[in-house]
């Protein structure tokens, strides 16, 4: 049980161009998912709480216009890099958290290189 | 702000061998989670605490919820190949709270 998925597993695009990465809990319900970036060698960082059916909340420094996120559904969250440049190639990666829980179950990520 | 520390930063094994790293916090922490994290992938849950001084195991995983809330250790014994990856301490005050990752502890072990 609660497993996470994100699709693309992996994904090239042009500078300028906006990409979108989903997120979903397919064996379990999640009021909350949570989108981080992590940099080769170095820890999870996060950018934005999404809750179900509202607007996310993101962490200091992260743009809200570069980085759009919805929440539709109780197993989708989707986080879309907008007019996306060289320096947000990175690895994206979502979890999820059972409602009522502490837990949070990580997807496998998305890596992205935009060139 | 919050912080987690790791330690070691990196640890390089026999295989074998039994392996020992910690988490600490200047602050108090309600839950802790240890995560382990295989290259490209995403981390995968290894063991939840949720009450001072819990020991909890899995398989050859112990790990052990510190009694000043303030650190955690994580345990593994007969070290195998399969183990290599990056482990990653999680602290969590309420469930409301956003969870905090510690930097990280790689372990390398060698056949």
């Amino acid at each position: 049980g609660a497993v996470v998925s994100q699709h693309p597993s992996w994904v090239i695009c042009k500078s300028g161009t906006s990409v979108k990465i989903e997120c979903r809990s397919l064996d379990f319900q999640a009021t909350t998912m949570f989108w981080y970036r992590q940099f080769p060698k170095q820890s999870l960082m996060l950018m934005a709480t999404s809750n179900e059916g509202s607007k996310a909340t993101y962490e200091q420094g992260v743009e809200k216009d570069k980085f759009l996120i919805n929440h539709a559904s109780l197993t989708l969250s989707t986080l879309t890099v907008t007019s996306a440049h060289p320096e947000d190639s990175s690895f994206y990666i979502c979890s999820a958290q059972v409602a009522g829980g502490d837990t949070q179950y990580f997807g496998p990520g998305t890596r992205l290189t935009v060139l | 702000g919050q912080q987690l520390n790791q330690s070691p930063q990196s640890m390089f094994i026999q295989e074998g061998e039994d392996v020992s790293m910690n988490c600490t916090s200047s602050s108090i922490f309600n839950t802790w989670l240890w995560y382990k994290q295989d290259p490209g992938e995403g981390p995968v849950l290894l063991i939840a605490l949720y009450k001072a001084g819990e020991l909890t195991s899995n398989g050859r995983l112990t790990a052990q919820f510190g009694i000043t809330r303030k650190d955690s250790f994580l345990n593994i014994s007969a070290s195998i190949p399969s183990d290599v990856g990056i482990y990653f301490c999680a602290g969590l005050k309420t469930s409301y709270d956003k969870v905090i990752f510690g930097p990280g502890t790689s372990l390398s072990v060698i056949p």
